[in-house]
């Protein structure tokens, strides 16, 4: 079983829809969660950090789930700029080793 | 805003040759990276440094080394190259610590034949 796993896609969503999609960790002692967002052809750029009690940033909100092991992102009202792959990061040791899930692909159509 | 920079978007090289990727960073970040990152496997450690000089083994370090002599440079070398080293490649710094955000540089994709 992957550490960090997430369903690849491609999610296919109209633009205006509310998206979400999951991340399982295995391993229950992470501390540090991130989602990353990468363009085609592009380096990964943060999105956000996900804490806790849950955080937002505009349309975007960030859910972390302790007891089943997972984090979420939800993005409202969608738009064609979000389409892209959206990457789950996990770091379970407080170190440099960051664990990277292999990404959920969105496309927003029109 | 951090910058990032990798010397190549593109490179073609042949089986065993010698190969030098180059990143520069000019954010005075601690900590760089080099991944590599292929279709369906995500982002993979190949190594980090944390500090001048000190590197640390990532997930997959094996056919790769790498040299960090100033705060800002980090260089991946390929020994000998070879087609399964094919891949995009990514440098990343973060600040000290392990939860800081990682900025990237626009990535080099190397192919081997």
């Amino acid at each position: 079983r992957k550490e960090v796993e997430q369903d690849p896609g491609p999610f296919n969503v109209p633009e205006g829809a509310t998206v979400a999609f999951n991340c399982t960790y295995s391993n229950s002692a992470s501390q540090s969660f991130f989602w990353y967002r990468q363009d085609c052809r592009k380096e990964p750029k943060l999105l956000m950090s996900v804490y806790s009690s849950g955080n937002e940033d505009g349309r975007f909100t960030a859910q972390l789930n302790r007891a089943s092991q997972y984090i979420s992102l939800l993005i409202r009202d969608s738009k064609l700029s979000d389409s892209a792959t959206y990457l789950c990061v996990v770091n379970h040791h407080s170190n440099y080793q960051l664990i990277w899930g292999a990404g959920t692909k969105l496309i927003i159509k029109p | 805003d951090v910058k990032v920079t990798q010397s190549s978007r593109y490179l073609v090289k042949r089986t065993g040759e010698k190969v030098f990727l180059e990143c520069v960073q000019d954010m005075d970040h601690e900590n760089m990276f080099w991944y590599r990152q292929d279709p369906g496997l995500g982002l993979r450690l190949i190594y980090f440094s944390y500090d001048v000089k000190m590197k640390e083994k990532g997930d997959i370090p094996e056919g790769y080394s790498v040299s960090r002599e100033k705060k800002e440079r980090f260089s991946l070398i390929l020994e000998s190259a070879s087609t399964n080293q094919t891949s995009m490649y990514l440098c990343a710094s973060s600040l000290t610590g392990g939860n800081s955000p990682l900025h990237f540089g626009n990535g080099t994709r190397l192919t081997v034949t």
